[in-house]
């Protein structure tokens, strides 16, 4: 299957702290993106990086990928309330799918 | 900030009924979707749409699902005969571009906000 696979299935921490949450997959990409989901909202799209990059910043996100181990992980930093949220990478399976794990739910306390 | 709408936000409807479920992408997208969402799981793809016709679609997406585009700007989803396993929240995406063309930004999907269907 070229779905990812989040890791962990849940995170809960602190405000102000970080959250890094992983993704693996089994196929190979031409690029791999994060979404967020708020609870019974749609996905809503963070950050795309691409198979020739290996990092990828937009505001306090950073992804990595490493197409070697066909893994990528989002980082959150200096975490908030309004972070609270579930989080899913996708892969592109082919020119017409985008295929999403099963989600990391993160949780910020106040 | 263009938007995907999907109505029905949330329906009811009686095993065996059919349910048609509404969906207007954004206007300059040329890529169509249906996911579903059964509660506390995850995004399972449904069927992709492209130039009138279904470009794939899932092991999900048996005969009891058609999609359609009837006009300019609708795009719909229609279960000919639920069951009570087709409860799940449905979300409808539209993308610029396929997924898997490296364009910048424009195989990104915008999703609705979902239609929660119920099936009683």
């Amino acid at each position: 299957s070229q779905q990812g696979e989040e890791d962990p299935q849940a995170l809960s921490i602190q405000e102000g702290e970080n959250a890094t949450m992983n993704c693996s997959y089994k196929t190979s990409i031409n690029n791999l993106q994060w979404y967020r989901q708020n609870s019974g909202r749609g996905l809503v799209h963070l950050i795309l990086i691409r198979s020739n990059e290996r990092e990828k910043h937009s505001g306090r996100l950073r992804v990595t990928l490493d197409t070697s181990k066909k893994s990528s992980s989002l980082l959150i930093t200096a975490s908030r309330a309004a972070d609270t949220a579930s989080y899913f990478c996708a892969t592109d399976g082919s020119d017409y799918k985008l295929s999403f794990g099963a989600g990391t739910t993160v949780t910020v306390r106040a | 900030e263009p938007e995907v709408t999907q109505t029905p936000s949330h329906q009811v409807t009686q095993m065996g009924q059919e349910v048609i479920l509404r969906c207007v992408p954004i206007s300059n997208h040329l890529y169509f979707y249906w996911y579903r969402q059964i509660l506390g799981q995850k995004v399972e793809f449904l069927v992709s749409f492209y130039n009138n016709e279904i470009s794939e679609k899932s092991e999900i997406f048996d005969d009891q699902f058609s999609v359609e585009r009837p006009d300019g700007s609708n795009f719909t989803l229609k279960i000919r005969s639920t069951k009570l396993e087709d409860s799940a929240m449905y979300f409808c995406a539209s993308s610029e571009a396929g997924t898997g063309q490296i364009l910048s930004g424009a195989n990104v999907l915008t999703f609705g906000a979902g239609s929660r269907l119920t099936v009683l």
